[in-house]
This record gives structure tokens, sequence and C-alpha cells, in this order.
């Protein structure tokens, strides 16, 4: 019931082309639901992230779609480029009850995006 | 920019072996986690850290893990005796206090290899 599921794996996508990457998770009581990005030799670092108080979080070209009934969330990439080539994590965390709980990241398989010039 | 620094950058140990990494946070954090990333698998919490005691551990974090904070700037994981499966990627993290945003600040990570 922990899990959060990414796909796809991989993805290949044209500069300025679209890239879509969604998760799906199993666990009603996460209300916070991050996407990282990480770069080789690189910790994970924030991108973008929404509570389920919302359906659509926008900034610049990066936006989280998400759906609650569906339990599903997905990161759109408009006008992608090709340094934005890196590995996209979706997560999901439980509420701040206790102080930490935000830090306690479920996250996705992941998936290694590539932009071609 | 301020940022979370990790050292060693990569440790080989043998097995049975006790490693320490070391993990020096943004200074006025006052949330701190691990987690590992085993090679090509996903990004594994293992335990956060609050006021000088342990918040919330994961199944992995067993008795061969501990970590410390023993001054005011560094934050530590030990592995007691090393196995082969604890190679991995070790990531240390912060966050803020007030507000706790959500936003996790990693480190570049150490890499563990057991030999």
């Amino acid at each position: 019931q922990q899990q959060v599921k990414q796909s796809p794996q991989s993805l290949i996508v044209q500069k300025g082309g679209i890239s879509i990457i969604n998760c799906a998770y199993e666990n009603t009581a996460f209300d916070y639901f991050p996407w990282y990005q990480q770069f080789p030799g690189k910790g994970p670092a924030l991108l973008i992230a929404i509570r389920p108080d919302v359906s659509e979080k926008k900034e610049g070209r990066f936006t989280i779609s998400f759906n609650k009934s569906a339990k599903q969330f997905s990161l759109h990439i408009m006008d992608s480029q090709p340094g934005d080539s890196a590995t996209y994590f979706c997560a999901a965390s439980p509420p701040n009850a206790g102080g930490t709980s935000y830090g306690k990241l479920t996250f996705g398989q992941g998936t290694i995006l590539t932009v071609h010039p | 920019e301020p940022e979370v620094t990790q050292t060693p950058s990569h440790q080989v140990t043998q097995m049975g072996q006790e490693v320490i990494l070391r993990c020096v946070p943004i200074s006025n954090h006052l949330y701190f986690y691990w987690y590992r990333q085993i090679l090509g698998q996903k990004v594994e919490f293992l335990v956060s850290f609050y006021n000088n005691e342990i918040s919330e551990k994961s199944e992995i974090f067993d008795d061969q893990f501990s970590v410390e904070r023993p001054d005011g700037s560094n934050f530590t994981l030990k592995i007691r005796s090393t196995k082969l499966e604890d190679s991995a990627m070790y990531f240390c993290a912060s966050s803020e206090a007030r507000p706790h945003t959500g936003e996790l600040f990693f480190g570049e990570g150490s890499r563990l290899t057991v030999l």
C-alpha cells in the first residue's frame, strides 16, 4: 500500500516536444506529491510539487496534473530541451504529523528522459 | 547557494567492516534524513532525525544502522557490520523546520561498495 508506480522507465523525445511521465499511488493517506530531477552524479533536486487540494500546478514549462479519485499524477514537460535530459522521480509522503513526515518520501522507480536536439 | 555536503564520495570496504558516512546539512535546517539508492533501483527512505532523536525509520534501517549528530554541523550514518547488499548510493537530505514546506535538499551522495 506504500508503493508509488511510475511509468515509463525511459522516454525519448525530440527537442520541443512534450514529455509526459505518469505515477500512480495506493495509499490514500499520501498528502504531498513532489517530482524530483536527478542528473548523473548528483542528488535528486525538487522540481515541482503538488498537494491534493488542487488538480494542476504549473511552473514554467513544468506542469503537474493530479487526479485524486484515480490516485494518479503526472508530470508534463512542455517544449522539452536537451538540458532536461535527466532521471525524474515522482514521490509521495504522508501528512506532516510529528514534523518529519513530509520527509518520509516514497519514490517511484524513476524515468530516464532523453531529449534529442 | 547553501548545499548539503557528503563525504566520502566513494568508499570501498570489506564485508563485516564498519562504515561511517558523513553529512553536513544546510545550516539552518533542523530535519535530517538518510536515503539510499541501490544501483538501478528507486530511492528508498531509511531514517529521519529531529531534535537529536530518530523520528521515523524504515524496515531497512535495522540494528546494523545508526545515526548521530555528534556536533552542531555533522550528521552521520553508521553501518556496523556491512553486508554485500549494503552496496548502494547513500543520500543525506535536510529540510527547514518552520514552515516545513516538504522540500528536501539532497547531497550528491556517498557511494558505498562492499566487497
